[in-house]
């Protein structure tokens, strides 16, 4: 069975400061997906980034900084500059890939509340 | 390109009335999951349909929830009666190669 897990429960930060949250998962299957959704208080899930397991690459969109290890089963999300608009809950998930176009369930891990003070 | 539909956005029953939820995917997408969200939790994955038959189902409380996928477009989740314990966000998401987009969710109190 997929875990997920992200330890930080809440973090605060003061506008600007740089935050990074933490996501651990576990896997014994070597085809999958890794997310993270943000979940501001109007409670929709907003998709943020999608990587596959064969594809270690950090990837930068505006503030935004995702690291994905697979030696440590991490993929780590980091805001720069942190504002006041980022303030929400983030998840991090994972789902498998039975091949082809077959996918399984999101597993979610339990959330980050992320408040950023202006 | 209109995101997942979901209505109602506010539902507020008692314990053993019945209530319903109503998803329509965004266009194309041929999954569509129904997930549930209790406070301070992940979303939990209730149904997931491929088209309009059912692929998992296994964290569906039978006794008292039901979905359905008709032509494989829209969606609707019931429960009946509901419980205290069901009161959280009922949130649908539709795919079509992995990313799931999710739609705003109900919000149901069950009193």
């Amino acid at each position: 069975a997929q875990k997920v897990t992200q330890a930080q429960t809440e973090i605060s930060v003061v506008e600007k400061e740089d935050v990074t949250l933490d996501c651990v998962y576990e896997t014994r299957d070597t085809t999958y997906y890794l997310f993270w959704y943000k979940q501001p208080p109007s409670g929709e899930l907003v998709f943020l980034i999608r990587r596959n397991s064969f594809d270690e690459q950090n990837e930068i969109s505006g503030r935004y900084s995702w690291n994905f290890q697979k030696s440590t089963s991490s993929f780590n999300f980091t805001i720069t500059a942190s504002q006041v608009v980022d303030s929400a809950v983030y998840f991090c998930a994972l789902i498998l890939n039975a091949g082809g176009t077959s996918y399984g369930k999101l597993t979610f891990g339990q959330g980050t509340i992320l408040t950023v003070h202006p | 390109e209109a995101g997942v539909a979901q209505s109602p956005r506010y539902k507020i029953i008692e314990k053993r009335q019945s209530v319903a939820f109503w998803c329509n995917p965004i266009s194309g997408h041929a999954t569509l999951y129904w997930y549930q969200q209790i406070l301070g939790q992940g979303p939990k994955l209730l149904i997931q349909f491929q088209n309009n038959g059912v692929v998992d189902d296994s964290q569906l409380p039978k006794d008292r929830f039901s979905a359905e996928r008709l032509k494989g477009v829209d969606s609707t989740l019931k429960i009946q009666p509901a419980k205290l314990e069901d009161s959280a966000v009922y949130l649908c998401a539709s795919s079509s190669v992995g990313t799931q987009y999710f739609g705003p969710g109900t919000r149901l109190t069950v009193l």
